[in-house]
């Protein structure tokens, strides 16, 4: 089946700093990978989009300078944040797709910035 | 105003009781996906239902494009059941999921 394993599954930063989280599907080609951030007030808010051999499309309020995304094939993606602040914290999901818009999410990184 | 609306926000059931959850959009559907968010997080897909109806266990998946809305039903309620069910759909054929606020599930034993 299709699996999608996500890494670490929860990290606390100091302020300022940054971190990477990755995704890695299995069992099926992620063409697309989507990023997405639930906040605590448990909203799903679409961070990007990515699609390999594609521009990585932000959404309004994202941008690559503070969430810098790597989809260097099938089977592979990664997010950074950078300079993390209080704002920043929350669920961060992946969820690929290998083109027929069926998601396979990742478990999840939660995000605590102290 | 919102593209997808869940409802009820939340529902408490006993054991062994029905649920059926509802999920409206206000957009054209190119596809429709229910997810169970875990307690810790982790989301899990339940189904992927653009159209029709879908079976899966206690679990059953309508999605009714012309009157813009999908339901999600469970029948004979576990505690295992309790958590998010989310429901998430595609109107652009981009591959962008936009999710619903969800409906937290309670089922008491």
């Amino acid at each position: 089946g299709a699996l999608v394993y996500q890494y670490p599954r929860r990290t606390i930063c100091k302020s300022g700093t940054s971190m990477r989280m990755e995704c890695q599907a299995v069992g099926f080609q992620a063409t697309s990978v989507a990023w997405y951030r639930q906040s605590p007030q448990k909203t799903f808010e679409l961070i990007a989009l990515s699609t390999v051999n594609s521009a990585i499309k932000y959404e309004q309020n994202f941008t690559q300078e503070k969430f810098p995304i790597s989809h260097p094939n099938l089977s592979f993606s990664s997010m950074t944040v950078l300079n993390a602040y209080l704002e920043d914290r929350g669920l961060y999901l992946c969820g690929a797709t290998n083109a027929n818009s069926d998601y396979t999410f990742g478990s999840g990184t939660r995000l605590l910035v102290i | 105003g919102q593209q997808v609306q869940q409802s009820p926000a939340s529902l408490v059931l006993q054991e062994g009781e029905n649920a059926e959850l509802q999920c409206n959009f206000s957009t054209s559907l190119n596809s429709m996906q229910w997810f169970y968010q875990r307690p810790g997080g982790s989301l899990v897909s339940l189904f992927y239902n653009p159209s029709g109806t879908k079976h899966s266990g206690r679990l059953t998946s309508t999605t009714v494009i012309k009157e813009r809305r999908s339901s999600l039903h469970i029948s004979s309620s576990q505690t295992t059941d309790s958590g998010t069910y989310l429901c998430a759909l595609d109107n652009t054929n981009t591959g962008k999921l936009t999710f619903g606020d969800g409906t937290v599930l309670t089922v008491k034993p």
